[in-house]
């Protein structure tokens, strides 16, 4: 069965305190990664897709990384509005057409 | 380019009854999948939608169904409402075919309350 684990389910940094959150995956062939921000009472915000081990992707203060069993979103130097739920989901190819996994997210507090 | 939008943004309903959510697509989007968020938890595939045909569905039961319309927008039914249907429903668009791409795009969510 297809499954998604995402840690810490909580993490409280100081600003410009880096740190790593961590998605573990188990799929039947993975066709995708990706990585959502999402706020309070909103739809997730698409951050990143990754495809193959190796690969990483940049965007401002964050990088996703791959590997065959999991995927970081490394924080570089946070703000508060970095603030939010960051979400993991895999997308297989053994399962249902169009099914994103996903994890239960780890909420993200960054004090000034 | 305009993203998501879902309609309404809130809802409150009595058990037993029926809801209509709605969703229109990003432009240049061709397929929509809508998913249930409970609070604390992940987002969870209900089913997509593909040429107005439904090609992938999650494990809800068959009082949850949906329509897509020639302009790809769509709408999410539910029947016979339970208090556990309570949650955030999302839809997301994406781009099938030739020029696929995986990466689902999602709105701003319609909150459901039932009483």
């Amino acid at each position: 069965e297809d499954q998604v684990t995402q840690s810490p389910e909580a993490l409280r940094l100081q600003e410009g305190e880096s740190s790593s959150l961590n998605c573990s995956y188990t799929v039947s062939g993975l066709r995708g990664l990706f990585w959502y921000r999402q706020d309070p009472g909103k739809g997730p915000e698409f951050l990143f897709t990754l495809y193959s081990a190796g690969e990483e992707k940049e965007k401002e203060r964050l990088k996703a990384t791959l590997t065959k069993k999991e995927s970081f979103l490394h924080i570089t130097a946070p703000k508060p509005e970095d603030s939010a739920t960051y979400l993991c989901a895999v997308l297989s190819y053994g399962g249902s057409q169009g099914n994103l996994i996903f994890g239960k997210g780890t909420k993200l507090s960054v004090k000034p | 380019e305009t993203g998501v939008t879902q309609s309404p943004t809130h809802l409150i309903k009595t058990r037993g009854q029926q809801v209509t959510l709605r969703c229109s697509s990003q432009s240049g989007h061709n397929t929509v999948s809508w998913y249930q968020q409970a609070l604390g938890q992940g987002p969870q595939f209900i089913f997509q939608y593909y040429r107005e045909e439904e090609n992938g569905r999650g494990n809800f039961p068959p009082r949850f169904s949906g329509l897509q319309f020639p302009n790809y927008s769509s709408e999410l039914n539910v029947n016979a409402l339970e208090l556990d249907d309570s949650a955030l429903y999302l839809c997301a668009s994406s781009l099938s075919g030739r020029a696929r791409t995986d990466t689902q795009y999602f709105g701003p969510g319609t909150r459901l309350t039932v009483l």
